[in-house]
């Protein structure tokens, strides 16, 4: 079965300090992976994709999550965290019938 | 630009009854998909619908249905409302019907059964 994992339900980090949130896939073919973000009461908003190409990709507001093929894993990270930063953020695979699945989120904590 | 937009913002339905959810997608886009988030959960895909058809579906009983009009706005319905039915329904569009493409997402309908 074609699924994502967030194995961290909550990630604490320093403000200035770097960020890294993991997400893990299993999916048959080559994957199509995304980060995105959920503010409260909002809608989630796009961060970052992989399709092909170089394995560190670069997204908005700094963000950047690093395409493992080996260790099915694509963490998003972040070298210096911002309080703004603060945000649910979910991990998402397109599965073989080209459907999106969704982790269940992490909620990251940023700390003045 | 107007992004994704949808309504009603709230809604308040009781056991048993029908709904009718509104989205209307990016300027640009196509592609519509409809997801249920339930409370601490992440988006459970329901369907999308791209040339007025459904192409894909998710794991969700006949009850949710849906609909593409002409001009790429999509309608979400759900009949004989259960308690379980109640989540915050978002509405996401995209491009060319494809799993490539990033999805833009609406601030969502919440929905409460009682």
């Amino acid at each position: 079965a074609q699924s994502v994992a967030q194995p961290e339900d909550q990630v604490n980090v320093a403000e200035g300090n770097p960020l890294t949130v993991k997400c893990t896939y299993s999916v048959s073919g080559n994957p199509y992976l995304f980060w995105y973000v959920q503010y409260p009461n909002r809608g989630l908003q796009f961060l970052l994709k992989y399709i092909t190409g170089d394995n560190l990709v670069k997204g908005s507001y700094g963000f950047e999550a690093e395409f493992n093929k080996s260790q099915t894993s694509f963490h998003l990270k972040k070298p210096s965290a911002l309080v703004s930063d603060s945000a649910l953020y979910f991990c998402a695979v397109r599965d073989g019938d080209d459907k999106i699945i969704f982790g269940k989120g992490t909620r990251l904590h940023i700390l003045p | 630009d107007a992004g994704v937009t949808q309504s009603p913002t709230h809604l308040i339905k009781t056991r048993g009854q029908q709904v009718t959810l509104r989205c209307s997608p990016k300027s640009g886009h196509d592609t519509v998909s409809w997801y249920q988030q339930a409370l601490g959960q992440g988006p459970q895909f329901i369907f999308q619908y791209y040339e007025e058809e459904e192409r894909q579906r998710g794991n969700f009983p006949d009850r949710f249905s849906g609909h593409q009009f002409p001009n790429y706005s999509s309608e979400l319905n759900v009949n004989a409302l259960l308690l379980g039915d109640s989540a915050l329904y978002l509405c996401a569009s995209s491009r060319g019907g494809q799993g490539r493409y990033e999805q833009y997402f609406g601030p969502g309908t919440r929905l409460t059964v009682t």
